[in-house]
């Protein structure tokens, strides 16, 4: 396992449908990160997971969004009903929980290729 | 609400001459910095680092400046190559036993050219 993995790497889907999402993390990382991405910007946090703990999402997370991490490993992001604001890239990322406040390179998030989301 | 803020959209350089991208900040409870660079259709990468209890922080041709009181900081590559030319993005996370995201600036496309 060399890096973060997601799937698929791209999904182009009509207006209205569901659609889902996977990141595989680093293996030993416990945290989880999703992020979204549109042209121009840069990535926008939505939802965090520490194990399988869903820890905080933001309020672009709307309540067409589901995230969930079952076994603390692999995490899926569900998008229903989609919308053509919603095509972006989704960007997944992993981190370690740092064992004490003197191993702050704990915090540097490992991201993956992202899954570039196209609503037609 | 922008927190994190890259004003220059886009740079370019010459290779072997030193690359300066510059990021700022508004919120006073971010205490870690984070650089990541980003090619075309992939995720960004890890770059380098710095702790706001440090002003420098190095790594090779990269290194980090941190000004808290101005709330600005800034990467030097030196020198640039070709293979430098990506986008960067400046990042910033709150102190531990807050939120654990990162807040990203817009991002800065580097070219370094020949």
């Amino acid at each position: 396992d060399t890096g973060v993995s997601q799937d698929p790497r791209h999904k182009i889907t009509k207006r209205g449908q569901n659609v889902t999402f996977r990141c595989d993390p680093i293996s030993e990382h416990n945290r989880l990160y999703w992020y979204r991405q549109t042209l121009g910007q840069g990535p926008e946090f939505l939802t965090y997971f520490q194990n399988e703990a869903q820890l905080e999402k933001s309020r672009l997370l709307s309540d067409r969004f589901s995230a969930e991490r079952p076994k603390g490993s692999f995490s899926t992001l569900e998008i229903q009903r989609t919308e053509q604001g919603d095509s972006a890239m989704y960007l997944c990322a992993s981190s370690t929980r740092p064992p004490g406040l003197a191993d702050r390179s704990s915090y540097e998030q490992y991201f993956g290729p992202g899954t570039r989301l196209t609503v037609t | 609400d922008q927190q994190v803020k890259q004003n220059s959209p886009s740079l370019s350089v010459q290779e072997g001459r030193i690359s300066i991208l510059n990021c700022d900040y508004t919120n006073s409870m971010f205490d870690y910095f984070l650089w990541y660079k980003k090619y075309p259709a992939e995720g960004p990468t890890f770059l380098i680092s710095i702790s706001s209890i440090k002003d420098k922080n190095e790594d090779g041709r990269f290194t980090v400046f941190l000004n808290k009181s101005a709330k600005h900081l800034s990467l030097h590559i030196v020198p640039s190559q070709p293979g430098d030319s990506a986008v960067y993005f400046c990042a910033a996370k709150q102190a531990p036993g807050t939120a654990s995201k990162l807040t990203f600036g817009t991002g800065t496309r580097l070219q370094v050219t020949l």
